[in-house]
């Protein structure tokens, strides 16, 4: 079975300042994992995904994040938070053995303080 | 390539009716997820359609159900809805293997955004 949880639903940073946002999984099966993001009234956009390749993945604009088995972590992090990235992020998993089934987590609303 | 599309954007019914969603995916993809987004029970996989077939399905009453047609694009059904089904319903398109334990990236629409007065 596949799980994930995001640590802090609601997460404030300064401008400029670095963003972490958190998220540990659970699987059963060597996992793919997903950060997208989700400003209002919108459906969710791919930030970066890990698929068994390179452990440290860099996604758009500016995020990235490191796959560490040993800690079943998957977090997010920018080192310069932007206003516009305010938005709704959420971590997913999807295992080997379950095709296009994502398991989200809860969900982290950024917010980013001018 | 024209991103995923669904149609209604907004929805409002009331307790008892039937609604139906649409969702035309990229041009392309064979595969259709559907997921529902509420503030309490985040977002859950309802079901996987692959070239008109049902593959997958999440925990959902049996009230809850869709189709894919030969075009790819999909609907769902729910039927005698009940205030708790008042969510954003997404859907996601991939391109598809028949393969079913092969991921591919999905990509998501904008929603439909279901009100149940």
């Amino acid at each position: 079975a596949q799980s994930v949880t995001q640590l802090g639903s609601h997460v404030s940073v300064s401008e400029g300042a670095l963003v972490l946002l958190r998220c540990n999984y659970s699987s059963s099966v060597p996992p793919y994992l997903f950060w997208y993001v989700q400003y209002p009234n919108q459906g969710l956009q791919l930030l970066l995904k890990y698929t068994s390749a390179a452990t440290l993945v860099k996604g758009i604009n500016g995020f990235e994040a490191e796959f560490k088995k040993s800690e079943t972590s998957f977090h997010l992090t920018k080192p310069s938070a932007h206003m516009s990235d305010a938005a709704e992020y959420f971590c997913a998993v999807s295992g080997s053995n379950t095709g296009n089934q994502f398991y989200f987590g809860t969900g982290t609303s950024l917010t980013v303080i001018p | 390539k024209a991103g995923v599309t669904q149609t209604p954007r907004y929805l409002i019914k009331t307790r008892g009716q039937q609604v139906t969603l649409s969702c035309s995916p990229i041009s392309g993809h064979r595969s259709v997820s559907w997921y529902q987004q509420t503030p309490g029970q985040g977002l859950q996989f309802l079901f996987e359609y692959f070239s008109e077939t049902q593959r997958n399905k999440g925990n959902f009453p049996g009230r809850f159900s869709g189709r894919q047609f030969s075009n790819s694009r999909s609907e769902m059904n729910v039927s005698t809805l009940e205030l708790g089904d008042s969510a954003l319903y997404l859907c996601a398109s991939s391109i598809g293997t028949e393969h079913f334990m092969i991921y591919n990236e999905q990509f998501f629409g904008p929603g439909t955004r279901l009100t149940v007065l």
